[in-house]
């Protein structure tokens, strides 16, 4: 079963506005909650990552934001520009002897100019 | 310094044929890890590989494997191909085993016919 659940499939913003897309998660076990960021014909990069020890990360444009009690976290592009037209992938993990990435399914990203 | 290298970059195959796919980790990493991404999912995890020792595997049949060198390059096998194999594999890698950020090289575009 889908161990990380992400919304919206698809989204579209104008320049210069707020995107954000929310994660959910069961298996409390998880520690750790990277944001992927994937451009067509390319691997996923990563964006930002946060640890469950903190309800709030920012760098740059980017801030996660992260609810424990609701197992949910979500992430937020401020003055969302073209150039931000992408597929984002949220993802966790959790150490089992390995350090495997659970994915979401990933929000397509289109910025209007 | 050279990011994750992953060759060759397309391949064509048909059914029941055999496949191997190459990963060159980033300079100083000793783990690498394998995900499947089919068109429109995020990446499945198939194979993490520390110090050329299976540490974690998905749920992907036998027909999967894998193994990594000395240099810690690594190499992904998939036997007796199935159309549902077709995919952009990926591979990932990091500098150690636990709790680290996982770096994805621009991966390998399947299609088994």
């Amino acid at each position: 079963q889908q161990q990380v659940k992400q919304s919206p499939q698809s989204l579209i913003v104008q320049k210069g506005g707020i995107s954000i897309i929310n994660c959910a998660y069961e298996n409390t076990a998880f520690d750790y909650f990277p944001w992927y960021q994937q451009f067509p014909g390319k691997g996923p990069a990563l964006l930002i990552a946060i640890r469950p020890d903190v309800s709030e990360k920012k760098e740059g444009r980017f801030t996660i934001s992260f609810n424990k009690s609701a197992k949910q976290f979500s992430l937020h592009i401020m003055d969302s520009q073209p150039g931000d037209s992408a597929t984002y992938f949220c993802a966790a993990s959790m150490w089992t002897g390995a350090n495997n990435l659970f994915f979401g399914t990933g929000t397509r990203l289109t910025v209007i100019p | 310094d050279a990011g994750v290298t992953q060759s060759p970059t397309h391949l064509i195959k048909t059914r029941g044929q055999h496949v191997t796919l190459r990963c060159s980790p980033i300079s100083g990493h000793k783990s690498v890890s394998w995900y499947q991404q089919v068109l429109g999912q995020g990446p499945q995890f198939i194979f993490q590989y520390y110090e050329k020792e299976e540490r974690g595997r998905g749920n992907f049949p036998d027909r999967f494997s894998a193994r990594q060198f000395p240099n810690y390059s690594s190499e992904l096998n998939v036997n007796a191909l199935l159309l549902g194999d077709s995919a952009l594999y990926l591979c990932a890698s990091s500098p150690g085993l636990a709790g680290e950020t996982q770096y994805f090289g621009p991966g390998t575009r399947l299609l088994v016919l």
